[in-house]
């Protein structure tokens, strides 16, 4: 049974760095595309992006900018960095497994707040 | 961008009803590539369906999927108390690589 156990700071001030990463346990690395997916409080579903176990990464255009997933497979282990944050970056970011279509296992999620 | 569109978003039924919930793409959608999710207060999303109508692992089946190009639906077949929660769609494409519908909240009448 695969396990994603996420963290990272919980507060940031405006224009700091979001910096996350997700511990991979029970399964393998290899063969799954592992994506960052976030929610606004309140509010519906926004995938961020992913990447594979080659490290080929996907952005959603929208953050593409500001975005960076990377991994250390020898930890089983990938994060998201996401530079330059606002309050409208507020919201419970999770880290997800997936094959190409769908994410059958998910963290546990993280609120982040951004506020001066 | 395509878009999914659900509706309505919220549901409000009784335990032991049939739910039925939309998702309406703005383009087409490949059928092995559109997701249902459910969520509870305070938890991840839940995988129930993939493939449009494939139930993920330990689904119960009073949950069913169907559709075809840009109509999809997800079927409740008789709502437990546990079922009341948020679903959402999900689709997989091109930029971006996936989209998720606004949700459908079904609420206990």
């Amino acid at each position: 049974q695969v396990q994603l156990h996420q963290w990272g700071a919980g507060l940031l001030k405006p224009s700091e760095t979001l910096s996350l990463t997700c511990a991979v346990s029970g399964g393998s690395f290899s063969g799954y595309y592992w994506n960052w997916v976030r929610q606004p409080p309140g509010k519906g579903l926004e995938w961020i992006g992913d990447i594979n176990h080659t490290g080929y990464t996907n952005y959603n255009p929208s953050l593409k900018s500001r975005v960076t997933i990377s991994m250390d497979t020898s930890k089983n282990q990938f994060s998201l960095n996401l530079s330059s944050v606002t309050a409208a970056d507020t919201a419970v970011y999770y880290c997800a497994r997936g094959q190409i279509g769908d994410f059958d296992s998910w963290g546990q999620g993280l609120l982040v707040t951004v506020s001066s | 961008e395509s878009v999914l569109t659900q509706s309505p978003g919220t549901l409000s039924l009784s335990p032991g009803e049939r739910a039925t919930l939309s998702c309406r793409a703005s383009e087409s959608v490949n059928s092995a590539y559109l997701a249902w999710y459910q969520q509870k207060p305070g938890q991840a999303p839940r995988l129930l369906i993939y493939g449009t109508s494939t139930r993920a692992t330990g689904i119960p089946d009073r949950f069913s999927g169907s559709g075809f190009g840009t109509e999809f639906t997800l079927t409740i077949s008789r709502l437990e108390p546990e079922d009341f929660a948020v679903y959402y769609c999900q689709r997989y494409g091109s930029s971006p690589r996936y989209t998720f519908g606004q949700g459908t909240k079904l609420e206990i009448k």
